[in-house]
């Protein structure tokens, strides 16, 4: 398994600025998934951050506003740029480390983000 | 490309009744099927997995789930539910080398 922590778990900001969220997994992965659940809502697959290659973003993600680190195999950021009140959501890290015989991720406890 | 139905967006019983959460998926390949469970301001928790083999998967908390590839679906059972598996729980499919994809979440309330 993998155990993942993020920071921070919340966060309350003001319109127009930007938040950047760390997550950080206990052992080395190659594959690494940024979530977004908007409030009552399920999950939505921002990015996908492999480990020495870029950011691969879904149909109504952009870089521009979710840039994405992965400077290592244990280790990324997400940042939320320019934040609005629609940006309002937990956003999850998780991760698929690729165990014998399963393709499951693990994910994070989230971050809750409120945009004021 | 891989999605998931999830048929019910809430469902109400009663304590130590049964339960059946519904899940059917749609994929052109072969799939690895999941339930995942949230508790109120958690995270989420791998509850079972089908990957191959046996239909029956059991998870844990008492869960199990039924592969029906000629009916698509993975539905999720308990037969005797307690309070504290009031949750919201999303059934999840994914294809050999992809990500994961979820359904619209269940949301299961046990009533004392």
């Amino acid at each position: 398994s993998a155990v993942i922590s993020q920071k921070p778990s919340r966060d309350i900001c003001q319109r127009g600025t930007s938040l950047t969220i760390q997550c950080q997994v206990d052992s080395q992965v190659t594959m690494m998934f940024w979530y977004r659940q908007q409030p009552g809502q399920s999950l939505t697959l921002i990015a996908t951050a492999n480990q020495g290659s870029e950011a691969t973003y879904e149909s109504g993600f952009v870089i521009d506003k979710f840039p994405i680190s992965r400077p290592n195999l244990t280790f990324s950021t997400l940042t939320v740029s320019n934040m609005s009140p629609e940006d309002s959501s937990i956003y999850l890290c998780s991760v698929n480390p690729r165990l014998a015989g399963g393709n499951e991720q693990f994910f994070g406890p989230g971050t809750r983000l409120t945009v004021l | 490309a891989q999605s998931v139905t999830q048929l019910d967006s809430q469902v109400p019983v009663f304590e130590e009744a049964p339960v059946e959460l519904r899940c059917n998926y749609s994929s052109s390949v072969s799939v690895y099927l999941f339930w995942y469970v949230q508790y109120p301001n958690q995270g989420l928790q791998l509850l079972l997995k089908y990957l191959s083999g046996s239909t029956l998967v059991k998870g844990i908390n008492g869960f199990e789930a039924e592969f029906n590839k000629s009916q698509t679906s993975f539905h999720l059972r308990k037969p005797s539910v307690h309070i504290s598996d009031t949750a919201e729980y999303f059934c999840a499919v994914s294809e050999w080398d992809n990500d994961m994809r979820f359904g619209a979440g269940t949301r299961l309330t046990v009533k004392p």
